[in-house]
């Protein structure tokens, strides 16, 4: 079962910024948050991932709270192609890595 | 640089037909491989994954199996397909390294198999 919960849908205007919610309650001290994509008929790409501090790649920001009970993936300035599923995972590295998706937040970039 | 292939792109099987699905990595060495499936509308759902050559974890029961012959390639199987079985089919690695060494335990995922069991 998916340790996360994430809104269905959002929607964003080309250009500004999107913001999602992921929350992870009862994530534990040793378990990461990792952000994935899924574009339509593609498989899932990897965004970004944190343990406590906030993280910064050349495709988005990583902001999680203080007390890690939730996060908020950012893209900056969200294109078109930003339209996808995006899917906030909670994980610990024990053996192979085995990613556990939920049903993730439908995100449709408006022109 | 690594790559990962998936065939066929497309499969249309009758029911009870066989199936095999390959997938090999390019670039890397002793990865981890993980097989997941993605019903239509639905999330992505782990069915196996393997650490080694002959090294094959299932997630889920199910009509499916997978096997690892060599190194860096998975192969996922079924003998007699089911109607349930339709799905995107999507094969996926990760390096061996620990998650302290960042981006080391990424999932790269392949392009998928599109299976339409009639």
């Amino acid at each position: 079962d998916a340790k996360t919960t994430q809104p269905p849908s959002m929607d964003c205007a080309e250009g500004r910024a999107a913001n999602l919610p992921c929350n992870h309650s009862t994530i534990s001290g040793n378990e990461y948050v990792y952000w994935y994509r899924q574009i339509h008929s593609q498989g899932p790409q990897y965004i970004i991932h944190g343990l406590k501090n906030n993280e910064t790649n050349e495709m988005a920001s990583l902001i999680i709270t203080e007390d890690r009970k939730s996060s908020t993936l950012i893209l900056p300035h969200a294109t078109l192609r930003d339209t996808a599923v995006y899917y906030c995972i909670v994980r610990v590295a024990s053996g192979a890595q085995k990613l556990v998706f939920g049903q993730g937040t439908r995100l449709t970039i408006n022109p | 640089s690594q790559t990962i292939h998936q065939w066929p792109a497309t499969l249309v099987q009758p029911v009870g037909s066989p199936l095999s699905l390959e997938c090999t990595v390019e670039g890397t060495s002793n990865p981890n491989l993980y097989w997941y499936r993605q019903a239509a509308g639905r999330g992505l759902q782990l069915l196996f994954y393997s650490v080694g050559i002959g090294q094959i974890s299932s997630e889920v029961p199910q009509n499916l199996s997978a096997s690892r012959p060599q190194d860096r390639q998975f192969i996922l199987s079924s003998k007699k397909l089911l109607l349930s079985d339709s799905g995107f089919y999507l094969c996926a690695w990760s390096g061996q390294g620990a998650l302290g060494s960042g981006r080391a335990n990424e999932q790269f995922f392949g392009p998928g198999t599109r299976l339409t069991v009639l």
